[in-house]
C-alpha cells in the first residue's frame, strides 16, 4: 500500500511569489492536514480537508490556503512568498475523523526555502 | 487549548540501554488519543505507539511502551533495548476525538551511543 506522496521534495522560490505544494493521501484516506514544521516554531497546525471541505484551521495568515480534489488529493497554496516562510511542510492522512485507528500517517515533506 | 510539553530537548542513551522520553499535556477534554512520533532526519514522521485515553492499560509496541497516567496528564515513552536506528527526534502529540489536528510537542532529540 503506498505511503502518503508530497511533491515536490524540494523547492526554492523568491519572496512574493506563490507556490503551490501536493500532497496524494493513502488509497482510501479521505482526510488530508498540512502542518508548518520550523525551527523556531515547531509543528503548526494549517488546516484539515475531508470530502473536498476545510474541516478545520489553524492560525495562519489568509495567504495560506488549500483544496482537496474529489480523489482526496490536495494541494496548499502560499501567495507573496515571506522569507519566514520557508520551513518543511507536511502533509498528513487519515480515513476520518471518528474513533480509533485513525491517526495520521505523514509524507516526507516538502523542504521550501524562500530566498 | 490543549498543549503538549517535552521537557527534554536532547537525550542520550546507550546502544542497548533503556530511555524513558518525558511528555506532559493540557485539555480538558475526556476523550483523546496520544501518539509518539519517531522523526529520523530523512523527516518522515514514522508513528510509533499510540494510547486511547479511555484505555487503562499502557499502550506497547514491541521494543516500545508508555506509561500513561491520565490524573497526572503524563505519557512518557520508554524505548528498551536501544538500537542505534531508534536515533531521531521523538514527537509527543494529542488529538481530540472527533478532529483531525494533532498538536506536537517540542520534541526530544535522541542519541545512541554504540
Amino acid at each position: 500500500k503506498a505511503g502518503v506522496t508530497q511533491t515536490p521534495r524540494y523547492l526554492i522560490k523568491t519572496r512574493g511569489q506563490q507556490v503551490t505544494l501536493s500532497c496524494s493521501p493513502i488509497s482510501g484516506h479521505r482526510s488530508v492536514s498540512w502542518y508548518q514544521q520550523t525551527p523556531g516554531q515547531g509543528l503548526q497546525f494549517l488546516f484539515e480537508y475531508f470530502s473536498e471541505t476545510q474541516r478545520n484551521k489553524g492560525n495562519f495568515p489568509g495567504r495560506f490556503s488549500g483544496r482537496q480534489f474529489s480523489n482526496s488529493r490536495s494541494e496548499m497554496n502560499v501567495s507573496t512568498l515571506e522569507l519566514g516562510d520557508s520551513a518543511l511542510y507536511l502533509c498528513a492522512s487519515s480515513l476520518s475523523g471518528q474513533g480509533f485507528g485513525t491517526e495520521a500517517f505523514f509524507g516526507q515533506g516538502t523542504r521550501l526555502t524562500v530566498v | 487549548a490543549q498543549t503538549v510539553t517535552q521537557s527534554q530537548p536532547e537525550m542520550s542513551v546507550q546502544e542497548a540501554e533503556t530511555v524513558t522520553l518525558s511528555c506532559t499535556y493540557d485539555t480538558s477534554e475526556s476523550d483523546y488519543y496520544l501518539f509518539w512520533y519517531k522523526q529520523p532526519p530523512s523527516r518522515q514522521m514514522i508513528l510509533v505507539i499510540r494510547q486511547e485515553a479511555y484505555k487503562q492499560q499502557n499502550a506497547t509496541e514491541n521494543r516500545f511502551s508508555v506509561n500513561f497516567q491520565k490524573a497526572a496528564k503524563s505519557f512518557s515513552l520508554k524505548i528498551s533495548d536501544s538500537q542505534l536506528g531508534d536515533a531521531a527526534m521523538y514527537f509527543c502529540a494529542y488529538r481530540k476525538e472527533g478532529y483531525q489536528k494533532v498538536t506536537f510537542g517540542t520534541g526530544t532529540k535522541l542519541q545512541v551511543i554504540p
